[in-house]
């Protein structure tokens, strides 16, 4: 089956830096994202890692180990905006289909 | 481009009635997808179009939720004889490839079941 653990809850302060970790097991890999959702609001695409490496994107960067089936979300500088949910998801399908399964979520809380 | 519509944002309905959801998808993306997602879990995967062709639907899925997506454009979500148990934040998203773009969600319409 598909498995995807992340935290359920984090807390940090506002100008800080936060690591939110992200680990897999599927049958298949064509892809790992991050969204972003606020409360009541649909996820909103964060970033997009298909090869090891980081990617950095402004505050936010995205790290991928395919062999450890492992990846983070770093976030900079961190706002009060940024209290919110964030979605790890791998696109696993061998189908070319595209969908993603995808963890349930960290709560984030930015705190003054 | 107003990017992913979804039409109603809420419905309450009581058990056993039929209900249905629209998506209008960003019109270039040609990749519809439903989600159902419920509070504290993520976004859990139901069917997947490519133009009008319904390619995947998810084994979870009973018979009573048909997809359907007439001229590859907008989309329908119908659910039969709804149960408790559907209620639910329904998500519709698409996406132009299988690129790096991601998903653009829709802000979904929440189901309520009486």
């Amino acid at each position: 089956g598909q498995n995807i653990d992340q935290p359920t809850e984090m807390t940090a302060t506002e100008g800080a830096i936060v690591q939110i970790n992200c680990t897999y097991q599927t049958s298949g890999f064509n892809g790992l994202f991050w969204y972003q959702q606020h409360a009541g609001e649909a996820p909103t695409f964060l970033s997009y890692n298909v090869l090891d490496g980081l990617e950095e994107k402004g505050r936010f960067s995205s790290f991928l180990s395919r062999s450890k089936g492992y990846s983070y979300l770093l976030l900079k500088e961190l706002q009060m905006k940024d209290s919110a949910s964030y979605l790890c998801a791998v696109r696993d399908d061998n189908t070319n289909a595209g969908k993603s399964t995808f963890g349930d979520g960290t709560t984030l809380t930015v705190k003054p | 481009d107003t990017g992913v519509s979804q039409n109603p944002r809420h419905k309450i309905t009581k058990r056993g009635q039929n209900v249905t959801f629209r998506c209008d998808p960003i019109s270039e993306h040609n990749r519809l997808y439903w989600y159902r997602q419920t509070l504290g879990q993520g976004p859990e995967f139901l069917t997947y179009f490519q133009n009008e062709a319904q390619l995947e639907k998810s084994r979870l899925l009973s018979d009573r939720f048909s997809a359907e997506r007439p001229k590859g454009s907008f989309s329908t979500l119908e659910i039969q004889r709804t149960e408790q148990g559907d209620s639910a934040m329904y998500l519709c998203a698409s996406t132009p490839s299988l690129g790096g773009e991601g998903y653009t969600f829709g802000s979904g319409t929440r189901l309520t079941v009486v």
